[in-house]
């Protein structure tokens, strides 16, 4: 099992309209969770940590299931100005500095 | 808006040769990180360094790599002798804690 995993995409998603996807991870003692973006030929820009007990940014949801090992985000309302890689973080360690990325899942609202 | 700088932002190199990426992180900042991403591919971690030693490193960062901090600014990765497959983008992170990352605009290595 790969220790950050996600569905490449690309997500095909109509403007105006609900996204989600997920990301697992492998290993079950890690404690930090965030979500990036990544423009093409740009570097990764955080969007948002991700909580507990869940939390939300704007149009932006984000939730952690710890007993299944994923953390998934939600993307309402979708704008043009979405469209990027979404990439997934997670400290694979519990008391340690290991952020390591997802392959990144990709979206692409379109008008 | 403090941000993390790097230079250069392209370098072009002849394999075997020695590289210097050079970062300077945001200044309050204490976790520094080097991550590379070949192009098409994920984003990769390398190595983390946190109270003038390194804390982290993958399997990539082996005995060809090295980071310093000389200066208490600067940050470096060095790539003591190139290989083609060392082409990629690297980006400097910087971190005021254990988790939310700040990227520099990267480094782009070609080795020829």
């Amino acid at each position: 099992r790969k220790e950050v995993e996600q569905d490449p995409g690309p997500f095909n998603v109509p403007e105006g309209a609900t996204v989600a996807f997920n990301c697992t991870y492998s290993n079950s003692a890690s404690q930090s969770f965030f979500w990036y973006r990544q423009d093409c030929r740009k570097e990764p820009k955080l969007l948002m940590s991700v909580y507990s007990s869940g939390n939300e940014d704007g149009r932006f949801t984000a939730q952690l299931n710890r007993a299944s090992q994923y953390i998934s985000l939600l993307i309402r309302d979708s704008k043009l100005s979405d469209s990027a890689t979404y990439l997934c973080v997670v400290n694979l360690r519990a008391a340690g500095n290991k952020l390591t990325f997802g392959g990144g899942t990709r979206v692409l609202v379109k008008p | 808006e403090p941000e993390v700088t790097q230079t250069p932002s392209h370098q072009v190199t002849q394999m075997g040769q020695e590289v210097i990426l050079r970062c300077v992180p945001i200044s309050n900042h204490l976790y520094f990180y080097w991550y590379r991403q070949i192009l098409g591919q994920k984003v990769e971690f390398l190595v983390s360094f946190y109270n003038n030693e390194i804390s982290e490193k993958s399997e990539i960062f082996d005995d060809q790599f090295s980071v310093e901090r000389p200066d208490g600014s600067n940050f470096t990765l060095k790539i003591r002798s190139t290989k083609l497959e060392d082409s990629a983008m690297y980006f400097c992170a910087s971190s005021p804690g254990r988790g939310e990352l700040f990227f520099g605009e990267g480094s782009r290595l070609t080795v020829l």
